[in-house]
């Protein structure tokens, strides 16, 4: 298994430009999430999925849009970025609910991260 | 909302020997989860350890363990007899039993740094 795979690693973008992040997972995972990590900062959450063909916004929505057409796949969209939009990206997938009687979490598996630099 | 805070910026330890992280969250919430993440310089996001706030025995994973005071809100990590792989930055998150969505509240972090 892969687990998590995002696509590209690093990317570098000029203002008003668009790009598609891509992030995979192999695990059959229901829930799938989009982070970024900015320095001295804590993953925000910026959109969520629990499921194909849903999507719901997160703590950061703004500028960004998402897609999950297939379960495997969720995708970000940067329709014109920003600088402010310069940041690490991972992108998270989880099972849904708790596992067997004993009330333990489905862990947040992530990616490896994409570096965004928007000049 | 529920907010994560982990006071110490960076820590250092000299191999072999313990250290511990503060982690201090806020909640209304009786029922929740929370967790420690390590990010070494790869960048991979790792789960360290999980504790269930509904369980009062600390959760133990090797050489890591917490302190959970529920009352107190505050939820540590010490690491023993540590390793110079364990140099990363390490995030204190909080997790709702009650949202849906299973979002997790991070903390700024703490960069952890070993002397050999």
């Amino acid at each position: 298994n892969a687990g998590v795979t995002q696509t590209p690693k690093f990317r570098v973008l000029k203002t008003g430009q668009s790009m598609t992040l891509l992030c995979a997972q192999d695990m059959n995972h229901e829930y799938m999430y989009w982070y970024r990590q900015d320095p001295g900062m804590g993953l925000r959450l910026i959109h969520y999925s629990v499921g194909e063909g849903t999507t719901a916004k997160g703590e950061v929505p703004d500028g960004y849009n998402v897609s999950r057409l297939k379960k495997q796949n969720f995708l970000l969209g940067l329709e014109s970025a920003a600088p402010s939009q310069t940041s690490v990206y991972f992108c998270a997938s989880s099972r849904h609910g708790l596992a067997g009687g004993s009330g333990y979490l489905y862990e947040q598996f992530f990616g490896p991260g994409t570096r965004l630099t928007v000049l | 909302a529920q907010t994560v805070t982990q006071s110490q910026p960076e820590m250092s330890v000299q191999e072999a020997e313990t250290v511990t992280l503060s982690c201090t969250y806020d909640t209304s919430e009786s029922d929740y989860y929370l967790f420690w993440y390590k990010q070494p310089p790869s960048r991979q996001m790792i789960l360290v350890i999980r504790q269930e706030a509904y369980k009062q025995q600390n959760a133990t994973e090797n050489r890591f363990s917490v302190n959970f005071q529920k009352a107190a809100k505050s939820f540590s990590l010490k690491i023993s007899d540590s390793q110079l792989g364990d140099a990363a930055m390490y995030f204190c998150a909080y997790r709702s039993a009650v949202d849906s969505n299973y979002q997790l509240i991070w903390g700024a972090g703490t960069k952890l740094i070993i002397k050999p």
